[in-house]
């Protein structure tokens, strides 16, 4: 079992340009996440999805957007990157039950 | 919303010493959870220890141990016999559990206390 995978692990964008956070689980849990972590903070959630079809705005929502088509995957969108996009970006799962969160190993990425 | 509150940025201890690292946190619910996450240099979340507010008995995992007070909103780690593969951030959070909205099994995450193990 390979948990939760994301790609890339690091990425550089220019302002304005666009790309998409690969977040990859083999675990068959519903529940997914996606958050933010700024230098020397706390994780902050940016979107969330109980499902595959479902999906909804966490605390820092502005200029991401996401889908779930499959159970498997949860990809986040950036449009138009900014400086304040600076940041990591870490993927979470979560199953039934126990409540703890599993989480990918992150993609850093940084807008110059 | 919920808040967490850990008022230590940097502690650090002696290899084999114990080191207690304080959290508190804002919340009005009565049924939630409570986490201890560390993030080593590599960056990868670990789950450390979990407890549940219905439980009155202090969570244990082998030399990690939580002082866990729901009256006065604490919520302490206590990391005994400390090693080196210790040295990381360590991060407080709550969740209350699938209670729909925004906050649906969202962690809060408190500002992370860097802990540094010296041999």
């Amino acid at each position: 079992n390979a948990g939760v995978t994301q790609t890339p692990k690091f990425r550089i964008l220019k302002i304005g340009q666009s790309m998409t956070l690969q977040c990859t689980q083999d675990m068959n849990h519903n529940y997914m996440y996606w958050y933010r972590q700024d230098p020397g903070m706390g994780l902050k959630l940016i979107y969330y999805s109980v499902g595959a079809g479902i999906t909804d705005k966490g605390e820092v929502p502005n200029g991401y957007n996401v889908s779930r088509s499959t159970t498997e995957d949860f990809p986040l969108r950036l449009e138009l990157a900014a400086p304040s996009q600076t940041s990591v970006y870490f993927c979470a799962t979560r199953g039934y039950g126990p409540y703890e969160q599993y989480f990918g190993p992150g993609t850093r990425l940084t807008v110059t | 919303a919920q808040t967490v509150t850990q008022s230590q940025p940097e502690m650090s201890v002696q290899e084999a010493e114990t080191v207690t690292l304080s959290c508190t946190y804002d919340t009005s619910e009565n049924n939630y959870y409570l986490f201890w996450y560390k993030q080593p240099p590599s960056r990868q979340m670990i789950l450390v220890i979990r407890q549940e507010a219905y439980k009155q008995q202090n969570a244990t995992e082998n030399r990690f141990s939580v002082n866990f007070q729901k009256a006065a909103k604490s919520f302490s780690l206590k990391i005994s016999d400390s090693q080196l593969g210790d040295t990381a951030m360590y991060f407080c959070a709550f969740m209350k559990p699938n209670a729909g909205g925004t906050s649906y099994g969202k962690l809060t995450f408190g500002q992370g206390t860097i802990l540094t193990v010296h041999p």
